[in-house]
């Protein structure tokens, strides 16, 4: 019964592939969240989708794009990858963009 | 944007000692969330408290928030407790939203 779920745990790929992540909530939740954790374990947010619309988008490559087919999903698709998209990326949901936050256990990526 | 500082960076303690975590933010913020990453990478959200005092077992969370800090408390710690400590702030991104900035964490080793 969990939460938050995100799949796969891990992903091994070259680059130059494509990639997708995904992620389901059953918290009923209006707003979700992509976050990448780097190296030294900095949390930063990527994008943010509230009923259905991109409400935030930082300075990420547009090689990243969230795809939301309902309000309880919000998956990653990444182009091109290259060796520094390697790091862990979180999934995450909340009720309102001020609600509280629940994460998922995250996909630990690695673009060799 | 805003700024969320933590301390110590590094905590070690032993079993059964009690600890204080600090988190100080730059500005006014609307929330602020305290998280456990644990040795496994998962994030759960310990407290939601833009204000006030709340405990939860061994722990216990203030925010002060005319002071823009927050104190994080451990008490009687086990080796359990071990991971790294997150302060996120919710704070109003100018772009029609409210956006969830974490600090850097703080990592606590609990040895037996």
């Amino acid at each position: 019964d969990t939460a938050v779920s995100q799949t796969p745990k891990y992903l091994v790929t070259q680059m130059g592939n494509d990639k997708s992540i995904k992620c389901e909530q059953n918290l009923g939740h209006d707003t979700m969240y992509w976050y990448k954790q780097d190296s030294k374990k900095f949390l930063k947010i990527m994008f943010s989708y509230n009923n259905k619309e991109l409400i935030i988008n930082e300075t990420v490559p547009n090689r990243f794009s969230p795809k939301s087919p309902d309000k309880a999903h919000l998956n990653l698709h990444i182009n091109s990858l290259e060796l520094g998209d390697s790091a862990v990326y979180f999934c995450a949901s909340s009720q309102g963009d001020q609600g509280r936050a629940f994460f998922g256990q995250g996909t630990r990526l690695t673009v060799v | 944007g805003i700024q969320v500082e933590q301390s110590p960076p590094d905590l070690i303690l032993q079993e059964g000692a009690n600890s204080t975590l600090r988190c100080n933010f730059s500005d006014s913020v609307n929330n602020l969330q305290w998280f456990h990453q644990n040795p496994w990478g998962q994030l759960i959200n310990l407290f939601y408290i833009p204000s006030g005092t709340k405990q939860n077992g061994r722990l216990s969370a203030t925010t002060v928030a005319t002071e823009r800090y927050s104190l994080l408390y451990i008490s009687s710690s086990q080796t359990t407790d071990s991971g790294v400590y997150f302060c996120a702030v919710a704070a109003y991104s100018g772009a029609g939203s409210y956006q969830l900035t974490f600090g850097k964490g703080t990592k606590l080793s609990v040895i037996p």
